[in-house]
């Protein structure tokens, strides 16, 4: 089984700065078959990126996503006030397994 | 629109039972495979149970393969959580959603929002 590790557990900023998030895969993932997801509370999860890169539909341009085997990261140029909440990272390549996510909190 | 809405979720006694569905509407269901995704109270995401369009390819994690079954009926366009030897560590939110491919292995591109299990001795 393919463990991914994200780091900070907690990510503290404030609105209008870059957050940078971290997932750490304990085997290499074919194919950049890495997604991540934002969740706030109360509500479901949300696809922000797949194949590591690519923005889903309807997803702000100032997410993004990159990196590859090991190493991924997720990027929010800008944060705004909606876009403080948990995210977590997500391989396919081997079975279907989440990150411990990431929360970012506003300082 | 996408739309999935779970049910069946309960309070129930350890080593009982309980059926959760999930209805969907605003596409082709049977094009898709689904999926089951639970969280824990204040815990993490937790893969649980995948199942292609046909229903005939099924996935579980180790952590309930033999106790919960998933499956489909696409003439209802419900998908199905079968779960039993119900233990106090499958309380959870279980979230249906929906994959972006046929076979179910992929991702999660819209979610359910959630039904609770609650397992108690």
């Amino acid at each position: 089984e393919i463990v991914l590790t994200q780091s900070p557990g907690t990510l503290s900023l404030s609105p209008g700065e870059r957050a940078t998030l971290s997932c750490r895969a304990s085997q290499g993932i074919s194919s950049n078959a890495l997604s991540w997801y934002q969740q706030k509370p109360g509500q479901a999860p949300r696809l922000l990126i797949y194949i590591a890169s690519s923005r889903a539909p309807g997803i702000p341009d100032r997410f993004s996503g990159s990196g590859s085997g090991t190493d991924f990261t997720l990027t929010i140029s800008r944060l705004e006030p909606e876009d403080f909440a948990v995210y977590y990272c997500q391989q396919y390549g081997s079975s279907l397994t989440f990150g411990g996510g990431t929360k970012v909190e506003i300082k | 629109e996408v739309q999935l809405l779970e049910s069946g979720g309960a309070l129930v006694q350890t080593g009982g039972s309980l059926r959760l569905s999930c209805a969907a509407s605003g596409f082709t269901f049977s094009s898709y495979g689904m999926h089951w995704v639970r969280q824990a109270p204040g815990r993490g995401l937790e893969w649980v149970s995948s199942i292609s369009g046909s229903g005939g390819d099924t996935y579980y994690a180790d952590s309930v393969k033999g106790r919960l079954t998933i499956s489909r009926d696409n003439s209802k366009n419900t998908l199905y959580l079968q779960m039993n030897s119900l233990r106090a560590d499958d309380t959870a939110i279980y979230y249906c959603a929906k994959d972006p491919n046929y076979e179910g292995k992929k991702r999660f591109d819209f979610w359910g929002q959630g039904t609770l299990v609650s397992v108690s001795s």
